[in-house]
């Protein structure tokens, strides 16, 4: 079935720093692939997302590329600010999986003054 | 005005006891969800419905009820509470069931079971 693998965290950066997050897929279909952001105490919101291979999804100064070679879509930031801390979910969203969204297991990012 | 809304925010509860969640969304989306966030921050579905119609049904105990109103509405019915029920429940809509659909997110409500 469908998987979404992204990096365990915690995630710990200085103020301004560059910012990568791993996330890749198992899809059997054509998955429309997303990021989530959960600050603490709320709920998800969409960060961004992209539909089909090659499209950049970008929102905020973060950044990410749907590769199908790879079956990756990692999230980049060139400069994190402490506001950015925050649990990161990469998700997709494929037909042949049924009407679900797969979410991965989340990545907590820290970002120090 | 909140998009999507739960109530109540918390619930602190003893075990057996039977309670519901509440959720409206005002987005006038077709599909709402029901996921269940442990610990851990894993992220689970549990139920979807598209316009009032059960879709998702995941592998959860038949203690967990969904019922879904009408489309703005879907709540969370919870019989016999047992310790494994805590975590935070949060309630999700979308415009329709297309892949490339966005959820949009309740705040959630934070379930605790003694």
């Amino acid at each position: 079935g469908d998987s979404v693998t992204q990096m365990e965290g915690p995630v710990t950066l200085s103020e301004e720093a560059f910012l990568t997050i791993n996330c890749t897929y198992t899809a059997t279909g054509y998955p429309s692939l997303f990021w989530y952001v959960q600050y603490p105490g709320e709920g998800l919101q969409l960060l961004l997302k992209a539909t089909k291979a090659d499209d950049k999804g970008s929102n905020k100064g973060f950044e990410a590329t749907y590769r199908k070679e790879t079956t990756s879509f990692h999230l980049e930031k060139g400069s994190v600010q402490v506001s950015d801390s925050a649990v990161y979910f990469c998700a997709l969203s494929d037909r042949t999986g049924g009407f679900k969204t797969i979410f991965g297991a989340g990545t907590r990012l820290f970002v120090k003054a | 005005d909140t998009a999507v809304s739960q109530t109540p925010k918390y619930l602190v509860t003893q075990m057996g006891n039977d309670k519901s969640i509440k959720c409206e969304q005002n987005l006038g989306h077709d599909t709402m969800y029901w996921y269940k966030q442990d610990s851990k921050k894993f992220l689970k579905i549990m139920f979807s419905y598209n316009n009032k119609e059960l879709i998702i049904n995941e592998t959860v105990p038949n203690r967990f009820s969904p019922k879904s109103p009408d489309k703005a509405h879907l709540n969370l019915h919870i019989n016999s509470l047992e310790l494994g029920d805590s975590a935070v429940y949060f309630c999700a809509s979308s415009q329709g069931t297309s892949v490339g659909d966005t959820q949009y997110f309740g705040p959630g409500t934070r379930l605790t079971v003694l």
